[in-house]
């Protein structure tokens, strides 16, 4: 079973700042298998990236994502109100088919 | 527009059982990868259980023998039949589609609360 283990846990910044999310796997994941999601207050998960890289329809280019093989990175170019929420990467396998990491929260300094 | 509305979520005794359903509209879920992930309250996401377009169908091992997932295609609707509910199975259940490897859209969510 592959874990995912996203860090920090929490990231406090402040608006027009960078920020940079960490998703490391127990065992290598195909980049292919690797997204991340933003959870908001009250609200279901959106996609963010898919295939480790790729935007979703509609994401500004502020997001972007990289990595391969354990280590696996979200980056914020510059934060805009709206992005204070919480973030997950999920990744799949064979058992369990999907996980998703513990979620890092990204909150405003 | 691809909209998916979970119901069927409410209160239920341990023990109990409850049918969730996910009504699709703008794909058809025959066609798709159609999943349950629930969020339990304060805490993270946690994939339940997935049905394939072919059939298959794969569950957690915390749900596996109790959850039973499925879909009615004249409806085009998913369901998840949750049998000897547990307290550890509260929480709010997400209805989720997208190429096989993640999800694409997702449903506002229905909660489950299982408590005496």
């Amino acid at each position: 079973e592959i874990v995912l283990t996203q860090s920090p846990g929490t990231l406090s910044l402040s608006p027009g700042e960078r920020a940079t999310l960490s998703c490391r796997a127990s065992q290598s994941v195909s980049s292919s298998y690797l997204a991340w999601y933003k959870q908001s207050p009250g609200q279901a998960p959106r996609l963010l990236i898919y295939g480790a890289s790729s935007r979703a329809t509609g994401i500004p280019d502020r997001f972007s994502g990289s990595g391969s093989g354990t280590d696996f990175t979200l980056t914020i170019s510059r934060l805009e109100p709206e992005d204070f929420a919480v973030y997950y990467c999920q990744q799949y396998g064979t058992s369990p088919r999907y996980t998703f990491g513990q979620g890092t929260k990204l909150e405003i300094k | 527009e691809v909209q998916l509305v979970e119901s069927g979520g409410g209160l239920v005794q341990p023990g109990g059982s409850l049918r969730l359903s996910c009504a699709a509209s703008g794909l058809t879920v025959s066609r798709n990868y159609m999943s349950w992930v629930r969020q339990a309250p304060g805490m993270g996401l946690e994939w339940v259980s997935v049905l394939y377009s072919d059939g298959s169908t794969y569950y957690a091992d915390s749900v596996k023998g109790r959850f039973t997932i499925s879909r009615d295609n004249s409806k085009n609707i998913l369901y998840v039949q949750m049998n000897n509910l547990r307290t550890e199975d509260t929480a709010v259940y997400y209805c989720a589609s997208g190429p096989r490897y993640y999800y694409d859209y997702w449903g506002p969510g229905t909660r489950v609360t299982v408590s005496s």
